[in-house]
């Protein structure tokens, strides 16, 4: 899996918009790049995955630009419950899920009212 | 959507005691499952890959006998830490694909597990 960066922790409000960038400077042609979502004690939950422009579904939108070099997950209107750590992971679907992933650090993303 | 069911939610057990964990996909077939540990405030860590019918794949560093592996069925993964260890206490996590659909992994809820 490519290496990825994103930032540790980020603050915002409820009913803000939040942008989470991540880089992933080596990422591979095969690589797409996936987002999860996780709550203390709980597993990580799929939130959106794209390989280039733009993806939206009902909770979040995923922008790549041109050269695939970074990603933002775009959270739209955050509530309280949206307090939660996020994973940003590339890598090859070829495997078509029988490879383990690697995970960063992530972003402690704390929303407040 | 895929659901991955993980059983116990929490544990705890005395040192030296063996603890089994387990991880059913409830709605599809999964010929290979995952788990991983996490620490207090710490990002995930890929323990093992479940391979069903066949032995487990081990992380580097992660005694496998140790933390037993066992993939019986194309729905089933058991994690069985043996001879537990108060270091051994953390928040355990299996996960799953289903193959030829994939779409992101399923997680499973987690297992606290404190050692005593």
């Amino acid at each position: 899996l490519a290496k990825t960066t994103q930032p540790i922790s980020m603050d915002s409000y409820e009913g803000q918009e939040v942008n989470i960038t991540c880089s992933h400077n080596n990422i591979a042609t095969n690589d797409y790049i996936t987002w999860y979502q996780q709550f203390p004690s709980q597993g990580p939950r799929f939130i959106i995955q794209g390989y280039k422009t733009k993806v939206t579904n009902e909770v979040a939108s995923l922008f790549i630009p041109a050269d695939r070099k970074s990603s933002t997950l775009s959270l739209p209107r955050v509530s309280l419950s949206d307090t939660a750590v996020y994973y940003c992971l590339v890598g090859d679907l070829s495997g078509g899920g029988a490879d383990g992933l690697t995970f960063g650090k992530g972003t402690h993303l704390i929303i407040q009212p | 959507g895929a659901v991955v069911s993980q059983h116990p939610s929490w544990v705890i057990c005395k040192s030296g005691t063996s603890v089994k964990i387990e991880c059913r996909s409830l709605d599809f077939q999964a010929t290979t499952m995952f788990w991983y540990r996490q620490f207090p405030k710490q990002s995930l860590m890929l323990m093992a890959t479940s391979n069903e019918g066949s032995k487990a794949t081990y992380e580097q560093g992660v005694e496998k006998d140790k933390f037993l592996i066992n993939h019986a069925s194309l729905t089933l993964s058991t994690l069985t830490v043996t001879s537990a260890h108060p270091e051994d206490s953390s928040f355990y996590i299996c996960s799953a694909a289903q193959v030829g659909n994939y779409y992101g992994y399923t997680f499973g809820s987690g297992t606290r597990l404190t050692v005593v």
